[in-house]
């Protein structure tokens, strides 16, 4: 079975600076992928950023990158030049056969 | 282009009641899945349809169950409702069931049971 575990229950940074929230997962499998979703207050579960496990290189969206270490199955999300409306639970999750598995999810709180 | 949307977006239930909730893929997509989020909690996966047909499980008992209709909408029913189902149920959908397509949540319904 797979597992997803976020460590930190919540963060805060302020605007502009860069944080970086973690998530490891257990699994036996070998291709798969791995997401960080966005879920403000409006509830709508958006999605930030996908890594394609066979893929060495760490995905990048504008100001959002990973840090996917996949030995240590470690898949950690950078937020640089952080903004007010980064403020939201942020989920790691995994991906296989087209289900998702999520973590417990971080609140990233963001300070003017 | 409309992306998934779930109705209602909020109801309140009494226990032992039965709810349904609806979802509406994003157009082109065929597969529905179903998640519960409690409070607090990241989603649960519950199930998942493709080409009417339940393909996926997780642990959840029979009181949930599902249905996919031609047009790919879905419903998820509840039986016997228990005060530990509120929550927040989100449906998702993607292209297919292939591993690594984009998968897109509607907005959710909140089910409270009192």
């Amino acid at each position: 079975a797979q597992t997803v575990t976020q460590s930190q229950p919540e963060m805060s940074v302020q605007e502009a600076e860069t944080v970086t929230l973690s998530c490891t997962y257990d699994t036996s499998e070998n291709n798969y992928y791995l997401f960080w979703y966005k879920q403000p207050p409006s509830r709508q579960m958006i999605l930030v950023i996908r890594q394609e496990a066979y893929k060495q290189q760490n995905a990048t969206e504008n100001r959002f990158s990973v840090n996917f270490q996949k030995a240590a199955k470690s898949f950690s999300l950078k937020i640089s030049d952080s903004q007010l409306g980064d403020t939201a639970m942020y989920f790691c999750a995994f991906e296989y056969g087209n289900k998702l598995v999520f973590g417990a999810g971080t609140i990233l709180r963001v300070k003017s | 282009d409309a992306g998934v949307t779930q109705s209602p977006t909020h109801l309140i239930k009494t226990r032992g009641q039965q709810v349904t909730l609806r979802c509406s893929p994003k157009s082109g997509h065929d597969t529905v899945s179903w998640y519960q989020q409690a409070l607090g909690q990241g989603p649960q996966f519950i199930f998942q349809y493709y080409e009417e047909e339940e393909r996926q499980r997780g642990n959840f008992p029979d009181r949930f169950s599902g249905h996919q209709f031609p047009n790919y909408s879905s419903e998820l029913n509840v039986n016997a409702l228990l005060l530990g189902d509120s929550a927040l149920y989100l449906c998702a959908s993607s292209l297919d069931q292939t591993s690594g397509n984009t998968i897109y949540f509607g907005e959710g319904s909140w089910l409270t049971v009192v």
